[in-house]
């Protein structure tokens, strides 16, 4: 079974500048993806960018970067000139890959939350 | 806009009732999800899908009951047999596409009173 671990329960920053949330994953597996999901006071889940295990390039997106360690299995997320809008819950998620089938089961840490201010 | 509906918002169920909590996509998903969310435990799958017809239980079943007899259609049961029923309750879909993530529902916030 796979397990997730986000050691931050609770995070702040400034507005403006940059944050980094962490993530630890532990996984028998050696293809799999691994997502970073915002969760707003909305509590909607919106994905804020995921990896493939098999790319060893960090992906990015916008404002959101991450550092994948594949051999210390560590995704951490950069949040670079942090908004008031990126004041949420975040949670780091494993999902397998290479399954049969098209389900396939989404792990999720505890989540970090984050507050940004002025 | 194509999307996951869940309804209703908030529920409100008595101790020893059962209560339907519905969720609808119109994404043409084939795998759809349920999850509940608690205080520090992050989000615990409850059951999922893959094809309609079939569903298989996840890490927290125990008390819960689901059907699949739409594609589009995964409705949650919690039962009266549900301890601690009071959480807020995702629904989720993916498509064959899975490495794209889910997409979620807005959730239901179930209280018992």
């Amino acid at each position: 079974a796979q397990t997730v671990t986000q050691s931050q329960p609770e995070m702040s920053v400034q507005e403006a500048e940059t944050v980094t949330l962490s993530c630890t994953y532990d996984t028998s597996e050696n293809n799999y993806y691994l997502f970073w999901y915002k969760q707003p006071p909305s509590r909607q889940m919106i994905l804020v960018i995921r990896q493939e295990a098999y790319k060893q390039q960090n992906a990015t997106e916008n404002r959101f970067s991450v550092n994948f360690q594949k051999a210390a299995k560590s995704f951490s997320l950069k949040i670079s000139d942090s908004q008031l809008g990126d004041t949420a819950m975040y949670f780091c998620a494993f999902m397998p890959w290479g399954h049969t089938g098209t389900a396939s089961k989404l792990t999720f840490g505890t989540g970090t939350r984050l507050q940004v201010t002025l | 806009d194509g999307g996951i509906t869940q309804s209703p918002k908030y529920l409100f169920r008595k101790e020893g009732q059962n209560v339907t909590l519905s969720c609808e996509q119109n994404l043409n998903h084939d795998a759809m999800y349920w999850y509940r969310q608690d205080p520090g435990q992050g989000l615990r799958l409850i059951y999922y899908s893959q094809i309609v017809n079939d569903f298989q239980k996840g890490d927290i079943a125990e008390g819960y009951s689901v059907s699949r007899e739409k594609k589009e259609s995964f409705p949650l049961t919690v039962t009266s047999a549900q301890k601690n029923p009071t959480a807020f309750y995702l629904c989720a879909s993916s498509d064959q596409g899975w490495r794209s993530g889910y997409t979620f529902g807005s959730g239901t916030r179930l209280t018992v009173v």
